[in-house]
């Protein structure tokens, strides 16, 4: 199994652009996540989606838009990029209950200039 | 916001020695999980603590759990190079689906 898998591993864009980043996972995880990570701030939420077809907001999800229309991927897109939203981005897959935690893709590195 | 707060932010030990890390939480939770992070990678889930249990073992980790004072600790015993990493405390709630937060970590050196 390829696990979580998430494209492109590095990106910069200009101020302004839009880009989507991706996300597939091939275990038939329910449950499907991204989070940012900026220095010293640990993980912080951006959506989530609990089954193909429900999406909803996390903490920071300001400037971010996602859609589940297969269980298998979950992208999310940037509508204007701004510097503030350069960040690592992860995307994570759990099956619902998590009983087994979660599992996190190895990320995006994006950079805004 | 952070939900969980580990402590220390960093920790340097010798090789063979045990490391604890500890982690404080605001509200109530379904469970508590505890991931690594190598330096530039993706969080890897190490073991996973359900709010009715007080202890679980996983290989040379040792997790607590203590629900009236919200807090929990991993220990790494005999800690090997390869242990260098960070650690990060997750929780989830309980009221339905509940997504989980992170705490900023605790950053862990294990030299030779």
């Amino acid at each position: 199994n390829a696990g979580v898998t998430q494209t492109p591993k590095f990106q910069v864009l200009k101020t302004g652009q839009s880009m989507t980043l991706q996300c597939a996972q091939d275990m038939n995880h329910e449950y499907m996540s991204w989070y940012r990570q900026d220095p010293g701030m640990g993980l912080r939420l951006i959506h989530y989606s609990v089954g193909a077809g429900i999406t909803d907001q996390g903490e920071v999800p300001n400037g971010y838009n996602v859609s589940r229309s297969t269980t298998e991927d979950f992208p999310l897109r940037l509508l204007s990029a701004a510097p503030s939203q350069t960040s690592v981005y992860f995307c994570a897959s759990s099956k619902q209950g998590g009983g087994n935690g979660y599992t996190f893709g190895s990320g995006t590195r994006l950079t805004v200039v | 916001s952070q939900q969980g707060e580990e402590d220390p932010q960093a920790l340097s030990i010798q090789e063979g020695e045990n490391a604890t890390m500890n982690c404080s939480y605001k509200t109530s939770i379904n469970n508590l999980q505890w991931y690594r992070q190598n330096s530039g990678r993706g969080l890897v889930h190490l073991i996973l603590i359900r709010s009715n249990e007080r202890e679980k073992h996983s290989g040379r980790l040792r997790v607590t759990l203590d629900t009236s004072k919200k807090s929990s600790s991993l220990l790494i015993t005999a800690s090997r190079a390869a242990d260098t990493a960070s650690y990060f405390c997750a929780t989830e709630g309980n009221s339905g689906y509940s997504t989980l937060t992170f705490g900023k970590g605790t950053m862990l050196l294990v030299s030779p």
